[in-house]
C-alpha cells in the first residue's frame, strides 16, 4: 500500500539551513506536498511539486525530489524562529482523491 | 482566495452527547469535503471524502453511524460525532477542493474536541 515515512525531529541553529527528508513507496505518484503545521492550528500548503520535475524553488524553500529513489526533501534557507512547526510531506496522484500524509518532522530551532 | 473555515474551534462535552462541527468554504465552491482527525503527535488520518449532494465515502475502520457527515451545499459540509466517548478526543480537520480529485485541498484550521 502507500505509504510515506520522514523522521520525527530535527533541531537546527537559527539562520542554518533545515533540511526535511522523506520517503515514499507509490511510484505512481503524481503530486508530492509540503505542509507546515503550527501549534493548534490547520495545516498550510507550503509548495508541492509535480513527479515529472527535479527541483522546485520559492524564495526560501528548496523541494528536490528523487523519483528513482523515491525520495522528496525540503530545505529551508536561514532557518528562523518563526520556522518552528511540524511538517508534513505528502503525496497524491491524479486518479486518487485522497492525499497520503507523513508521520511529520517536528522542526525546532535554537540559538 | 481559498479560505476554509472550522466551527467550532474547540468544544468540550460530556460522554454520550453528540457534537456537530462545521467546514465552510469562505469563497469558493467546494465540490469535494475531507475529512481528517489527528491524535496528539500523530499524522493526519483521513476519515471520509464527501461530495456535495452524495453520501460520503469512509475510510477503512470509520463508524460511519458514529461520524455523520452531511454535506448539503458547495459550501458546507458537516460532521457529527454521535454519542461521543473520552476515545474520540482528537483534533478535527477538514479540507476542501474544488473538483473531485483531491489533489489541491485547502484545510481548515480544526477543531479540537475533548469528551469528558
Amino acid at each position: 500500500g502507500e505509504d510515506v515515512e520522514q523522521s520525527l525531529f530535527l533541531s537546527v541553529r537559527e539562520g542554518d539551513s533545515s533540511v526535511i527528508n522523506c520517503t515514499y513507496t507509490d511510484s505512481s505518484s503524481t503530486y508530492l506536498y509540503w505542509y507546515k503545521q503550527e501549534p493548534g492550528a490547520g495545516l498550510q500548503l507550503l509548495t508541492y511539486i509535480f513527479s515529472n520535475m527535479d527541483m522546485k524553488q520559492d524564495q526560501r524553500l528548496t523541494v528536490l525530489l528523487n523519483k528513482k529513489d523515491k525520495h522528496l526533501s525540503l530545505r529551508i534557507a536561514d532557518t528562523q524562529t518563526g520556522d518552528s512547526a511540524i511538517y508534513f510531506c505528502a503525496e497524491t496522484h491524479s486518479s486518487a482523491s485522497k492525499i497520503i500524509f507523513g508521520s511529520g518532522t517536528r522542526l525546532s530551532i535554537r540559538p | 482566495g481559498a479560505v476554509v473555515s472550522q466551527h467550532p474551534s474547540w468544544v468540550i462535552c460530556k460522554s454520550g452527547t453528540s457534537v456537530k462541527i462545521e467546514c465552510r468554504s469562505l469563497d469558493f465552491q467546494a465540490t469535494t469535503m475531507f475529512w481528517y482527525r489527528q491524535f496528539p503527535k500523530q499524522s493526519l488520518m483521513l476519515m471520509a471524502t464527501s461530495n456535495e449532494g452524495s453520501k460520503a465515502t469512509y475510510e477503512q475502520g470509520v463508524e460511519k453511524d458514529k461520524f455523520l457527515i452531511n454535506h448539503a451545499s458547495l459550501t458546507l459540509s458537516t460532521l457529527t460525532v454521535t454519542s461521543a466517548h473520552p476515545e474520540d478526543s482528537s483534533f478535527y480537520i477538514c479540507s476542501a477542493s474544488h473538483g473531485t480529485s483531491g489533489t489541491e485541498q485547502f484545510f481548515g484550521p480544526g477543531t479540537r474536541l475533548t469528551v469528558l
